[in-house]
């Protein structure tokens, strides 16, 4: 079946980039958009972007300045680089295949 | 961006009852590519529905999506213990994606 394990930092002071991947198994990487979504505490879903396996992207406009994904079609894996965190990038960030399978989960915390 | 606004924000039922809630958008969603998502505590979100109305994979029959253009609903009938969690819909036809506020669904 299909399975998204992510893994990533989930400590980061103000102004540092927060650094996620996610690597797919029991799928094929090609022909989908793999996408981030966070939910900040408390809160709804935001998505950040998606990416395919060509690398073709599109990205949230309210965060797009400070986002930056990749992928490596060699190993099943996409990541994600946020930069310049504040306190409000506080959130769980989950991968996902488009809509229909999700990561666990990353908690990301930023704090001084 | 499209916008979707969920009601109620809060739906306080009984097991065995039947569960009705709304995703309206603030313009057409395209190809009727509206899904609605589950939410445990603790948990990742899971799809229910795609498309607006098909069921996804190992998803129980009393879980039923319907509508179009601006107004979706997802139905639960015989609602049992394991569906009190929180509702989203999704809309995935226009860049960016995005979602409603979701709605809460408590036991009564």
């Amino acid at each position: 079946q299909v399975q998204l394990q992510q893994w990533g930092a989930g400590l980061l002071k103000p102004s540092e980039t927060l650094s996620l991947t996610c690597v797919v198994s029991g799928a094929s990487f090609s022909g989908y958009y793999w996408t981030w979504i966070r939910q900040s505490p408390g809160k709804g879903l935001e998505w950040i972007g998606e990416i395919n396996h060509s690398g073709s992207t599109n990205y949230n406009p309210s965060l797009k300045s400070r986002v930056t994904m990749s992928v490596d079609t060699s190993k099943n894996q996409f990541s994600l680089k946020l930069s310049s965190v504040t306190a409000a990038d506080t959130a769980v960030y989950y991968c996902a295949r488009r809509i229909d399978y999700w990561g666990q989960g990353t908690l990301v915390t930023v704090s001084s | 961006e499209i916008v979707l606004t969920q009601s109620p924000g809060t739906l306080s039922l009984s097991p065995g009852g039947r569960a009705t809630l709304s995703c309206r958008a603030s313009q057409s969603v395209s190809n009727s590519y509206l899904a609605w998502l589950q939410q445990k505590p603790g948990q990742a979100p899971r799809l229910l529905i795609y498309g607006a109305s098909s069921r996804a994979a190992g998803i129980p029959d009393r879980f039923s999506g319907s509508g179009s253009g601006t107004d979706f609903t997802l139905t639960i009938s015989r609602l049992e213990p394991e569906d009190f969690a929180v509702y989203y819909c999704q809309q995935y036809a226009t860049s960016p994606i995005t979602f409603g506020q979701g709605t809460r669904l408590e036991i009564k």
